[in-house]
């Protein structure tokens, strides 16, 4: 079985620019979540979906950050302009349900430079 | 205060030895307790999860959590090089299931 997959694996982009994000969780699994770690800090959660609707997203750092996640399969995470604090690695998770394991995708690091 | 901290190491050890990865928290209301390994460039695997006051142990792996001092374990027994990872705690409970993670702790076992 497939596992969490994300891409690009690393983005390089200049400030003011755009960038999305995608992840592809586990098939069946309703329940995705982004997180992100900027150099230096914890992991830390921006939202949840569960299917396609946002379940939590008071982790999201303010209005230049969108997060999609249509039909309920695949997401993805748009961030307009992006600024240098932007950088980091983001990370992707899906569960089956609400209280299982996270299985969590291999990241994308991005750079805004 | 942080919700969950981790001392984030580096800690170097001998392979063989017995490692202990601590974490400590401060909201009485998260339920569930999580140990994830992350080997560089990778995302994180879960290692272990409980949900209550107790050990839980799984080969050379074994979780500790203490809800009255707020405070989790894990040991790793007889430490092997492909151990060497950052280990890190992550926390949930309440009326959502998102993670707070501790820092995480480097971990390099010496063959």
């Amino acid at each position: 079985e497939a596992g969490v997959t994300q891409f690009p694996s690393h983005s390089v982009i200049e400030k003011g620019q755009t960038v999305t994000l995608r992840c592809d969780p586990i098939s069946g699994h309703d329940n995705l979540y982004w997180y992100r770690r900027v150099m230096g800090k914890e992991i830390k959660f921006l939202l949840h979906f569960v299917k396609e609707s946002k379940q939590d997203e008071s982790g999201m750092p303010n209005n230049r950050f969108l997060a999609e996640r249509t039909g309920g399969t695949y997401s993805t995470l748009k961030v307009q302009p992006a600024e240098l604090e932007d950088s980091g690695v983001y990370f992707c998770a899906s569960s089956q349900d609400q209280r299982g394991e996270q299985f969590f995708g291999p990241g994308t690091r991005l750079t805004v430079l | 205060q942080k919700e969950v901290e981790q001392d984030p190491g580096p800690l170097s050890v001998p392979e063989g030895a017995i490692v202990s990865l601590n974490c400590t928290y401060s909201n009485s209301a998260f339920q569930y307790f999580m140990w994830y390994r992350q080997y560089s460039r990778k995302g994180p695997e879960l290692l272990m999860y409980t949900y209550s006051s107790g050990n839980k142990e799984d080969g050379r792996f074994t979780a500790q959590v203490d809800k009255s001092s707020k405070y989790i374990s894990l040991f790793i027994r007889d430490s092997q090089p492909s151990d060497s990872a950052t280990y890190l705690c992550a926390i949930s409970g309440g009326s959502n299931y998102k993670l707070t993670f501790g820092k995480g702790t480097l971990l390099t076992v010496n063959p």
